[in-house]
C-alpha cells in the first residue's frame, strides 16, 4: 500500500534558522506531490505542488520543495523562518486518478 | 478561501443519534473526497466521488457512513448510530483545497 513517511514529530527552531522538513513516499508510479500547512484552529492550506517538470518547486510564503525521484523524497524547505511560520505541516501524494494519502504531519514551532 | 464551505462547522450529538454534514464547493469540480482527522494525525481518506458517482470508499466508511453527491455539486457525509469513536474533524475537499471542515463531538 501507497505510505507516505515525514521525518520529524516535532521541529523547534529560532526565529531566522533554515527549515527543511523530509517527506518520503513508498510508491514508484507517477504520482504528485503536495505540502499543506496547517495553523493553529485552521484548515489545511496548499502550500505547493508538484506534478511533472522543473523539480524545485516554489511555493507561497517563501516555501519550496524539491522533487528527487531516485530518493522518492520530496523534501520542504524555507531559508529562514518566521514566528508565524508555527504549524503543522502535512506531505501528501496522490497517484493518478486516486485519492490524496497524507503524512502524519510535523508540528514546527519556531520560538521568538 | 479555498472556494468549499462546509456546514456546520461544528456539531456535537449523543452517541447513538444521525448526523449528516454537508460540503458546497464554490464552483463545477469533477472531484470531491472526503477525509477525517483525529488529534495530532494526517488526514485520512474516506471516499470520493468523480462527479456525482462514488469511485472509492476506504475501509475506514463502515456501514454507518453514507455520503452521496446527487447531482455533482454539493455533497453530504452522514453517519448513523454515531459512537464516541467517530469524534474527529471531517474534511471535504475539491481536487486539491481542502474546507474548513465539521468538528465533530461525539458524547
Amino acid at each position: 500500500a501507497q505510505s507516505v513517511s515525514q521525518h520529524n514529530h516535532h521541529v523547534i527552531l529560532s526565529e531566522a534558522a533554515s527549515l527543511e522538513l523530509g517527506c518520503n513516499y513508498s510508491y514508484g508510479g507517477t504520482v504528485n506531490l503536495f505540502w499543506y500547512v496547517q495553523y493553529p484552529g485552521q484548515h489545511l492550506q496548499l502550500l505547493l505542488k508538484y506534478f511533472s517538470g522543473d523539480p524545485l518547486v516554489k511555493g507561497i510564503k517563501g516555501f519550496e520543495a524539491e522533487f528527487i525521484k531516485s530518493k522518492f523524497s520530496f523534501n520542504l524547505r524555507k531559508p529562514s523562518v518566521q514566528w508565524s511560520d508555527t504549524a503543522e505541516y502535512f506531505c501528501a501524494v496522490i497517484l493518478y486518478g486516486q485519492n490524496f494519502v497524507f503524512g502524519p504531519g510535523t508540528r514546527l514551532s519556531v520560538l521568538p | 478561501d479555498t472556494g468549499v464551505s462546509q456546514d456546520p462547522r461544528h456539531k456535537i450529538t449523543k452517541r447513538g443519534q444521525n448526523v449528516t454534514f454537508r460540503c458546497d464547493p464554490i464552483s463545477e469540480h469533477n472531484r470531491l473526497y472526503w477525509y477525517r482527522q483525529t488529534l495530532g494525525q494526517g488526514p485520512e481518506f474516506l471516499t470520493y466521488f468523480q462527479n456525482e458517482a462514488q469511485l472509492e470508499k476506504s475501509r475506514l466508511l463502515s456501514d454507518r457512513f453514507s455520503a452521496e453527491r446527487p447531482k455533482g455539486s454539493f455533497s453530504t457525509l452522514e453517519i448513523q448510530r454515531t459512537e464516541q469513536g467517530d469524534s474527529a474533524m471531517y474534511l471535504c475537499a475539491v481536487e486539491q483545497f481542502f474546507g474548513p471542515g465539521t468538528r465533530l463531538t461525539v458524547l
